[in-house]
């Protein structure tokens, strides 16, 4: 079984630019989550999607922030305009059903890492 | 307060020793408790979860959960060179299913 599977690996951009992660979940997962990670911390989540609806997005700061996730499988978390501190390391994650039970394990994705200059 | 915070590292063990890793959460209708492993430069990958009070097992990992007391702990056994990365401690609310909140982390070394 395929894993989940993000693009590009590395990106550097200088402040202000735009910049655009692409995530494809695990084959059937329902949901799908983004997460950004600074150096020295945990994980923190920006978004949760089931299919193609958001479920939660309270720490998505969207005044630069946006993601999407058509037709229920890909999804992209896109950032424009980047600050110095968005550079971290963005992970997508999937799971098979999310919101219906508590003991659903989610599966990370390799992750990007950004880095603003 | 921090949400799910865990014990202030680095820890660092010799090998063979027994790694006590420490997590304590502060919303009490959490009913997920789960450690990720992660190695330098990787993704957090799922190596143990426990959802209710007492000790759960998998080969050198022990998992153990005090909801009472809002604490939950991993030990490793018999701990190899391998087993050096940083331990995430991650909680899911019991009314948001699917949402994890991730401690910052104890970066371990197994030194031999």
């Amino acid at each position: 079984e395929a894993g989940v599977a993000q693009s590009p690996r590395y990106k550097i951009i200088e402040k202000r630019q735009s910049v655009a992660f692409w995530c494809n979940p695990i084959s059937g997962h329902a949901t799908l989550y983004w997460y950004q990670q600074i150096l020295g911390q945990g994980p923190k989540l920006l978004i949760q999607f089931q299919n193609n609806g958001v479920v939660d997005d309270s720490q998505l700061p969207k005044d630069r922030f946006s993601a999407e996730r058509l037709k229920g499988v890909d999804s992209t978390l896109k950032i424009q305009p980047a600050k110095l501190e968005d550079s971290a390391v963005y992970l997508c994650a999937s799971s098979l059903y999310g919101t219906g039970g508590y003991q659903e394990t989610q599966y990370f994705g390799p992750g990007t890492r950004l880095l603003v200059l | 307060q921090k949400e799910v915070e865990q014990n202030s590292g680095p820890l660092s063990v010799p090998e063979g020793a027994i790694a006590s890793l420490n997590c304590t959460y502060s919303d009490r209708g959490s009913q997920s408790f789960f450690w990720y492993r992660q190695y330098s430069g990787k993704s957090p990958e799922l190596i143990m979860s426990i959802y209710s009070n007492g000790d759960k097992e998998d080969g050198r990992f022990t998992a153990q959960l005090n909801k009472a007391s809002q604490y939950v702990s991993l030990l490793i056994r018999d701990s190899q060179p391998s087993d050096s990365a940083t331990y995430l401690c991650a909680v899911m609310s019991g009314t948001s299913y699917g949402k994890l909140t991730f401690g910052q982390g104890t970066i371990l070394t197994v030194h031999p």
